[in-house]
């Protein structure tokens, strides 16, 4: 299984652009990338999920290079609800509902 | 929308004691997934089922044990609880075995004293 490293903080301010990248260097071909954020004492929540390239939705954008090595998650004009940990999953197909969660980062955003 | 619905929220068992959380999935939903997150920590996946069978296991105690019925509803059974199983019990669910995205439900809080 392909372990990440993600920063372990990140600040903002409300209204800006946030971006967390997430390293994964030794994902497979058949891993896919997902994003999930928790509040505190709340299950976590699915934002995104990608393989290659640029993939867009109405909550985020998650960008990941040709060679796969790392990911992007980036949160546009972010708000105070954006306060939150962020993490990044790599799954196996091999094991597609198993999601093994490592440290994530959290985000704070101030006024 | 509907969403998972896990009872109960709360819980207090003495050590030794069991208990039993149960997990209500999003309606046509056939897959349930258990997690628990201890205070501080991670969520750490323990076990999963898909049509009523076990489709994939974690770090899931032999004492605790799991079962998804006919109707999906699942069960998670915790035996001889000890203190370290105090923590945040989170099911989650989906449709199909192969979606990235689960739907987490509120999660159950047990203390055990």
């Amino acid at each position: 299984l392909a372990k990440t490293t993600q920063p372990i903080s990140m600040d903002s301010y409300e209204g800006q652009e946030v971006n967390i990248t997430c390293s994964h260097n030794n994902i497979a071909t058949n891993d896919y990338i997902t994003w999930y954020q928790q509040f505190p004492s709340q299950g976590p929540r699915f934002i995104i999920q990608g393989y290659k390239t640029k993939v867009t939705n109405e909550v985020a954008s998650l960008f990941i290079p040709a060679d796969r090595k790392s990911s992007t998650l980036s949160l546009p004009r972010v708000s105070l609800s954006d306060t939150a940990v962020y993490y990044c999953l790599v799954v196996s197909t091999d094991s597609w509902g198993k999601l093994q969660f490592g440290a994530g980062t959290q985000v704070v955003v101030t006024p | 929308a509907a969403g998972v619905i896990q009872s109960p929220r709360h819980l207090i068992k003495e050590k030794r004691e069991t208990a039993t959380l149960k997990c209500y999935p999003i309606p046509r939903h056939d897959t349930v997934y258990w997690y628990q997150q201890g205070p501080g920590q991670d969520p750490q996946f323990l076990i999963s089922f898909y049509e009523k069978m076990q489709s994939d296991k974690g770090s899931i105690p032999d004492r605790f044990s799991a079962q998804q019925f006919s109707d999906y509803h699942s069960e998670l059974n915790m035996s001889s609880l000890e203190l370290g199983d105090s923590a945040l019990y989170f099911c989650a669910s989906s449709l199909g075995a192969s979606s990235l995205e689960q739907y987490f439900g509120p999660g159950t809080r047990l203390t055990v004293t």
